[in-house]
C-alpha cells in the first residue's frame, strides 16, 4: 500500500539547536516529494519538492532535505532553528501525472527560547 | 496577488442539513483539490479536478460532493450523509499535471488556501 510515515508526532528543540524531522515513504513509482509547513489555522505552504536529480534539495526559510531511495526517506533539516519555524510539518508523496498526493501524519515543531 | 480564497472560515451545520464551502482562485490553474484535515490523520483528499467539467473521487469522497463549471471555482459541498463532517476543509490548486510526461513539468506543487473549519451544532 502507498503511505507515507512521520515518526515523530511533536518534536521540541532550542531556538538555535539544528531540527531533522524524518519522513517515511512507502510507494510503487517514480515518488515525487514534498514538504510542506501549516501555521495554525492556515493553509500549508511549500517548503521543498523532489522530482529527480541532486538528491539534496534547497528550500525556502532555510531548510533543505535528502532523499534516499534505499531507505524510502527524505528527510527535512535546517542547521539552526527559529523561534518563527514553530509549526506543524507535512511531508507528502505522490505519481507523476495526477497531482494526488499522499500526506504523512505531520510532525508539531516546538521551540524552545 | 494571486492566491486561493476559502469562505467563510467558519461554518456551522445543523443535522440534516447540506452546506457548500466556497474555493476561488485567480492563479490561472487548471487542477483544483479539496482535502479534509483532521488531527493526527494528516490531509486527505476528498475531490480533485484536472480540467473544468470534470473531477475524480479521492479516497473520502463518500457523503460529499462537488462541481467545476468554472477554472476558478470548485466548490464542496458537505451533505446530510457525512455522519462526521467536523474537520478543518483545505483546497489547493495547481498546474496542470502529467502533461509534459515525466519531467519538470509533472506533479506541480500545490498552492492551499487558508481553509474552512467546519462544525456541527
Amino acid at each position: 500500500a502507498q503511505s507515507v510515515t512521520q515518526p515523530d508526532i511533536h518534536i521540541t528543540v532550542s531556538e538555535g539547536a539544528s531540527l531533522e524531522l524524518r519522513c517515511n515513504y512507502s510507494y510503487g513509482a517514480t515518488p515525487y516529494l514534498f514538504w510542506y509547513v501549516q501555521s495554525p489555522g492556515q493553509g500549508l505552504q511549500l517548503l521543498l519538492k523532489y522530482f529527480s536529480g541532486d538528491t539534496l534539495v534547497q528550500g525556502i526559510k532555510g531548510f533543505e532535505a535528502e532523499f534516499k531511495r534505499s531507505q524510502s526517506s527524505f528527510n527535512l533539516r535546517k542547521p539552526s532553528v527559529h523561534w518563527s519555524d514553530a509549526a506543524e510539518y507535512f511531508c507528502a508523496v505522490g505519481p507523476w501525472d495526477t497531482g494526488k498526493l499522499i500526506f504523512g501524519q505531520g510532525t508539531t515543531l516546538q521551540v524552545k527560547p | 496577488d494571486g492566491g486561493i480564497t476559502q469562505s467563510p472560515k467558519y461554518l456551522f451545520r445543523k443535522e440534516g442539513q447540506n452546506v457548500t464551502l466556497s474555493c476561488e482562485q485567480n492563479l490561472n490553474h487548471d487542477a483544483m483539490y479539496w482535502y479534509r484535515q483532521d488531527p493526527g490523520q494528516g490531509l486527505r483528499l476528498i475531490y480533485y479536478s484536472q480540467i473544468v467539467n470534470d473531477f475524480q473521487k479521492g479516497d473520502i469522497a463518500e457523503g460529499y460532493s462537488v462541481s467545476r463549471e468554472k477554472k476558478e471555482s470548485f466548490p464542496l459541498t458537505v451533505t446530510s450523509a457525512q455522519k462526521n463532517p467536523t474537520a478543518f476543509y483545505l483546497c489547493a490548486s495547481s498546474i496542470r499535471t502529467g502533461t509534459g510526461g515525466i519531467g519538470r513539468d509533472s506533479n506541480q506543487p500545490q498552492h492551499f488556501g487558508d481553509g474552512t473549519r467546519l462544525s456541527i451544532l
